[in-house]
């Protein structure tokens, strides 16, 4: 069975710090990698998408895979109170499915 | 990124009454659409993948004939919860596929409450 984990949290920041929210999955053959936000409330919407070892770069987020660890995460550089939210974590599966499986996602919380 | 939305984005309906929720791409034809619930503070829950001029696949332990899936158009999924329950109160979420395997775009949910 494959396996999104990620720790629930909250995990707390103050404002202007930065959050790591991290991520291990199962499935080795695993190629796509994605981070969704969801605030309270309201439906998902992708922040970011990896697909090959390293990092990646977009604007205060930085996501970074380690395909050989079966880790992902996602850095939050000079949080906001607005990036308050629960990180969901997706990786789609080998053989090209379109369906990705999601962990639990870890709640966030910047504080002033 | 493509646009998906979803009607209603909250209805309150008595037990035993059917409701519809509809989603459309709005700016991309979507050949596969998903339809997920949400519990308060859980984890999303795919329920079924509906696909365009086919029956929908359902996730094991979701009733088809409960949770009637319809997907008429390349822009039009609807879902039907019918002869609605109290238990069946939840977050109704569609999603399309962009065509990247794994990338999903949400449309904003529907809420529902059966009273």
């Amino acid at each position: 069975q494959k396996e999104v984990e990620q720790n629930s949290g909250p995990l707390s920041v103050p404002e202007g710090a930065i959050a790591s929210l991290n991520c291990t999955y199962s499935d080795r053959g695993s190629q796509s990698f994605f981070w969704y936000r969801q605030y309270s409330g309201k439906s998902p919407e992708l922040i970011m998408s990896i697909y090959s070892n390293g990092d990646k770069e977009d604007g205060r987020f930085t996501a970074q895979l380690n395909k050989a660890s079966q880790y992902v995460s996602l850095l939050i550089r000079d949080s906001q109170p607005s990036d308050s939210a629960t990180y969901l974590c997706a990786v789609a599966a080998s053989g090209g499915s379109y369906i990705p499986t999601f962990g639990r996602g870890t709640s966030l919380i910047v504080h002033p | 990124g493509a646009v998906v939305s979803q009607h209603p984005s909250r209805v309150i309906c008595k037990s035993g009454t059917s409701v519809k929720i509809e989603c459309r791409s709005l700016d991309f034809q979507a050949t596969t659409m998903f339809w997920y619930r949400q519990f308060p503070k859980k984890s999303l829950m795919l329920m079924a993948t509906s696909n365009e001029g086919s029956k929908a696949t359902y996730e094991q332990g979701v009733e088809k004939d409960k949770f009637l899936i319809n997907h008429a158009s390349l822009t039009l999924s609807t879902l039907t919860v019918t002869s609605a329950h109290p238990e069946d109160s939840s977050f109704y979420i569609c999603s399309a596929s962009s065509g990247s395997p794994g990338e999903l775009f949400f449309g904003e949910g529907s809420r529902l409450t059966v009273l």
